[in-house]
């Protein structure tokens, strides 16, 4: 099984409609991140969030809002989606206990391959 | 403004030979670097790091140089295999910062055979 999940997978949505991708992690890391991948640009940093009580904005949130559910759980709000948000996004994780310093090693999920029409 | 750049949007090596990608960095303050790999339709899976302190960091095939007069980094991959094709990020942080990775816009690798 995979240790990262994103759900939905794929998703086309149309312009003004609110939608939300989420992300699930069985690695037990206290870490977690959205970003988004476009052609070109690499990988910008959306938000983090380094425990539950815990939410950071990266480089590029304007337009998007996200959730801490519990421990395991991250999901990225697009509170009206508008065609510019297509891009594919990723959620990842790391546990800042791991190596004993500031960064550590991030995981991955699959990925969620988003189209706004 | 691209705190770290990977000029080369794609590379073609052949099999058995070395691959080279390099990376580029403008933040002084950096001194953690990574290099991810990505498949199509996967996310991107760590593949080798080096600290600051380092000059050069091997795993197997894989080795990374540091150059920080230069700010510049490049991982060799000796000898390349068809596996090895992919799209290649470098990633830069602070350890005493934000705590957060820059990226690097990528490298598609393709090995021929």
């Amino acid at each position: 099984d995979a240790d990262v999940t994103q759900t939905p997978r794929n998703r086309i949505t149309k312009t003004g409609k609110r939608i939300m991708l989420e992300c699930s992690q069985t690695k037990g890391h206290d870490r977690m991140y959205w970003y988004r991948q476009d052609p070109g640009l690499g990988l910008q940093l959306i938000y983090y969030s380094f425990d539950v009580k815990d939410i950071n904005k990266g480089e590029i949130s304007d337009g998007y809002s996200v959730s801490r559910q519990a421990q395991a759980k991250f999901s990225l709000s697009l509170e009206s989606a508008i065609p510019n948000q297509t891009a594919l996004y990723f959620c990842a994780t790391s546990d800042s206990g791991a190596s004993g310093g500031a960064v550590d090693t991030q995981y991955f999920g699959p990925g969620t391959r988003l189209t706004v029409l | 403004d691209q705190q770290v750049k990977q000029n080369s949007p794609s590379l073609s090596v052949q099999e058995g030979r070395i691959s080279i990608l390099n990376c580029d960095y403008t933040n002084s303050m950096f001194d953690y670097f990574l290099w991810y790999k990505k498949y199509p339709a996967e996310g991107p899976t760590f593949l080798i790091s080096i600290s600051s302190i380092k000059d050069k960091n091997e795993d197997g095939r894989f080795t990374v140089f540091l150059n920080k007069s230069a700010k510049h980094l490049s991982l060799h991959i000796v000898p390349s295999q068809p596996g090895d094709s992919a799209v290649y990020f470098c990633a830069a942080s602070a350890r005493r910062g934000a705590q957060k990775l820059v990226f690097g816009q990528g490298t598609r690798l393709t090995i021929n055979p």
